[in-house]
């Protein structure tokens, strides 16, 4: 079945640091890829998304480009804040006509001034 | 205006207990979602609706019985709650027919069964 595997956290960071946090998929067909952001005591929220591949997402300084070749959708910033501190899914969508998300384990990332 | 919402944001009950956990949205959606997020932040869809009708029933114990009234609601109840149900529960919404679309989230439901 289709699949996410994101690098293991906790990622601890210092202010304007560059941050990687990858995410490789398994999937039949052309799902769409996701990041999905939870701030502390929080749902969800979308960050960026990519529907075909060598497609960018992008939002709020975070970047990832949707990699057919290697199946990666990392997620990039080039300066993390101490606001960006939180846990980080990638998701890809399930075309099987289900519309089900399929999450990857989360990485937790804290950012310290 | 809350997008979706989930009632209560708390639970704490004894085993055997049985309970249930509310959501709505106001987004027009056709379609929503439980998910159970797992102590170590593992997110896994359980049930999905669309229009009332049931559309994914990812293997959830029959305990769990999801209620849609309407399709702005999607309530679940759980029977026989046991200690490896504490979990935080959160609802989702998205537009039906929409693979690339965003689900919208609630805040969740941490439900601790002692």
């Amino acid at each position: 079945g289709n699949s996410v595997t994101q690098m293991e956290g906790p990622v601890t960071l210092s202010e304007e640091a560059f941050l990687t946090i990858n995410c490789t998929y398994t999937a039949t067909g052309y799902p769409s890829l996701f990041w999905y952001v939870q701030y502390p005591g929080e749902g969800l929220q979308l960050l960026l998304k990519a529907t075909k591949a060598d497609d960018k997402g992008s939002n709020k300084g975070f970047e990832a480009t949707y990699r057919k070749e290697t199946t990666s959708f990392h997620l990039e910033k080039g300066s993390v804040q101490v606001s960006d501190s939180a846990v980080y899914f990638c998701a890809l969508s399930d075309q099987g006509g289900s519309e089900k998300l399929v999450f990857g384990k989360g990485t937790k990332l804290t950012v310290n001034p | 205006d809350t997008a979706v919402s989930q009632t209560p944001k708390y639970l704490v009950t004894q085993m055997g207990n049985d309970k249930s956990i509310k959501c709505e949205q106001n987004l027009g959606h056709d379609t929503m979602y439980w998910y159970k997020q797992d102590s170590k932040k593992f997110l896994k869809i359980m049930f999905s609706y669309n229009n009332k009708e049931l559309i994914i029933n990812e293997t959830v114990p029959n305990r769990f019985s999801p209620k849609s009234p309407d399709k702005a609601h999607l309530n679940l109840h759980i029977n026989s709650l046991e200690l490896g149900d504490s979990a935080v529960y959160f609802c989702a919404s998205s537009q039906a027919g929409d693979l690339a679309g965003e689900q919208f989230f609630g805040p969740g439901t941490r439900l601790t069964v002692l």
